[in-house]
């Protein structure tokens, strides 16, 4: 099945201590976004990539960067994550950009120690 | 401003009685309603979308409707495992008259099913 896939599910780092998390696709969509939600809140987007087009939100700290190597694979690095980064980390996708369904992975959950 | 409320907070149902979730919003042009089951830990399973008012949507013990100011997810029947936090997410026309591809969630109904 077609499908979102994240690695790892869980991921511990201690503070300050650069994480990458990992998203890949197999429904080889043109859109890729990276969410963060905090316990009992709603997804936040942080940034998005259309294809090689990066666009970062006006709110998404700069401690957060992106990459995306190919269709199918996107990154999201913390370079020194704060005990206020500790969240659940969401991959989407979708076919277009606008009028589309996004389509999650499972997530990953991160713990800052 | 866009916005998205959804109420109940929380629903606690018997199994089998019958109930509706609501998402309003005011929004400056909808591009999209989106309905997402989200499971305690697990990403958001996708369950509906619907484009424009009267539009209707149909999955099992579940129904979304969709009018100019709001829609609805009814829940026929419910089991214990359609226990879950159900979110509601809006794309809008962005300022300039162009759709902006950014998803505004509401916080959710968290729904249990009791046996």
């Amino acid at each position: 099945d077609a499908m979102v896939i994240q690695n790892p599910r869980y991921q511990v780092t201690q503070f300050g201590k650069p994480v990458t998390l990992s998203c890949s696709q197999t429904l080889n969509h043109n859109v890729m976004y990276w969410y963060q939600q905090k316990s009992s809140q709603a997804p936040k987007l942080l940034f998005h990539y259309y294809d090689k087009d990066f666009n970062n939100e006006a709110d998404t700290p700069d401690n957060f960067q992106s990459r995306r190597p190919n269709t199918s694979f996107c990154f999201l690095d913390i370079r020194s994550p704060g005990l206020g980064d500790a969240a659940m980390y969401l991959c989407a996708t979708s076919h277009r950009l606008v009028a589309d369904t996004q389509y999650f992975g499972p997530g990953t959950r991160l713990t800052v120690l | 401003e866009d916005q998205v409320t959804q109420s109940p907070e929380a629903l606690r149902l018997q199994e089998g009685e019958s109930s509706s979730l609501n998402c309003s919003y005011t929004v400056s042009g909808l591009r999209g309603l989106f309905w997402y089951r989200q499971d305690p830990g697990k990403g958001p399973e996708f369950l509906f979308t619907l484009y424009s008012a009267g539009e209707e949507k149909e999955k099992e013990r579940l129904k979304a409707t969709l009018t100019k100011k709001e829609s609805f997810l009814h829940i026929t029947a419910p089991k214990p495992e359609d226990s879950a936090t159900y979110l509601c997410a809006v794309q809008a026309l962005g300022f300039d008259g162009g759709a902006t591809n950014k998803l505004i969630f509401g916080t959710g109904t968290l729904l249990a099913v009791q046996p």
